[in-house]
């Protein structure tokens, strides 16, 4: 049962154009959710987060956006850059209960930004 | 700054041996965890520490031990490595169980044949 879910494994897109990945999940507990971006042969690394309180949170050209009743996120890339081609991963958490910080991943998506 | 550091990068076992997978962080975090990653699956987590002493499994745990004697380490074993083993392994730490992000090493890739 997978309990976080990205449908597209994989996206394409002109640079300066936007990127929109899209994320699903099932467990209305998660309160607390976050992207990652992975480049082979790396560990993922931290790229933002949100909390349930708010719809909306914005770190340069990354916005993420939050729709508890659809239970989806998107995370949007303007403009995109060749450098940002990557494995993108969502992920999810209970934040205020006893998850301690475990983490549940969707699959990932695969950005591809061409020149 | 070494952040997460995992030992080895590469790893190719035989069916049945063992090996212990190393990680050690400097950020003095007090959770840690191990994932493992494999196609189309994203990560899922194998066992993860809330301090020294504690430990508890996670989604898939078989097969598995871990241990935490100190904040800076926890290392992962595998007991009768098996190809279904065959994975990239990711240790992570983050500051507390709080809302935070984790931080990723940069992953093992084992091979079991």
């Amino acid at each position: 049962d997978q309990q976080v879910k990205q449908n597209s494994p994989s996206l394409s897109v002109q640079e300066g154009r936007i990127s929109i990945l899209n994320c699903d999940y099932t467990n209305s507990m998660f309160d607390y959710f976050l992207w990652y971006k992975k480049y082979p042969a790396e560990g993922p690394t931290f790229l933002i987060s949100i909390s349930s309180i708010k719809d909306k949170n914005e770190d340069g050209r990354f916005t993420v956006f939050l729709n508890k009743s659809a239970k989806h996120l998107s995370l949007h890339i303007v403009p995109s850059q060749p450098g940002d081609s990557a494995v993108y991963f969502c992920a999810s958490t209970n934040a205020g209960g006893t998850s301690y910080g475990k983490l549940t991943f969707g699959q990932g998506t695969i950005l591809t930004v061409h020149p | 700054n070494a952040g997460v550091t995992q030992t080895p990068k590469f790893q190719v076992l035989k069916t049945g041996q063992s090996m212990t997978l190393q990680c050690a962080q400097d950020m003095n975090h007090e959770y840690m965890s191990w994932y493992r990653q494999d196609p189309g699956m994203g990560l899922r987590l194998i066992h993860y520490s809330v301090g020294a002493g504690i430990t508890d499994q996670g989604e898939v745990p078989n097969g598995y031990n871990v241990s935490r004697s100190t904040t800076e380490d926890f290392p992962l074993r595998l007991l009768s490595a098996a190809p279904s083993q065959t994975s990239v392994y990711f240790c992570a730490s983050s500051r507390d169980r709080g809302p935070t992000e984790a931080f990723f090493g940069q992953g093992t890739r084992l091979t079991v044949v």
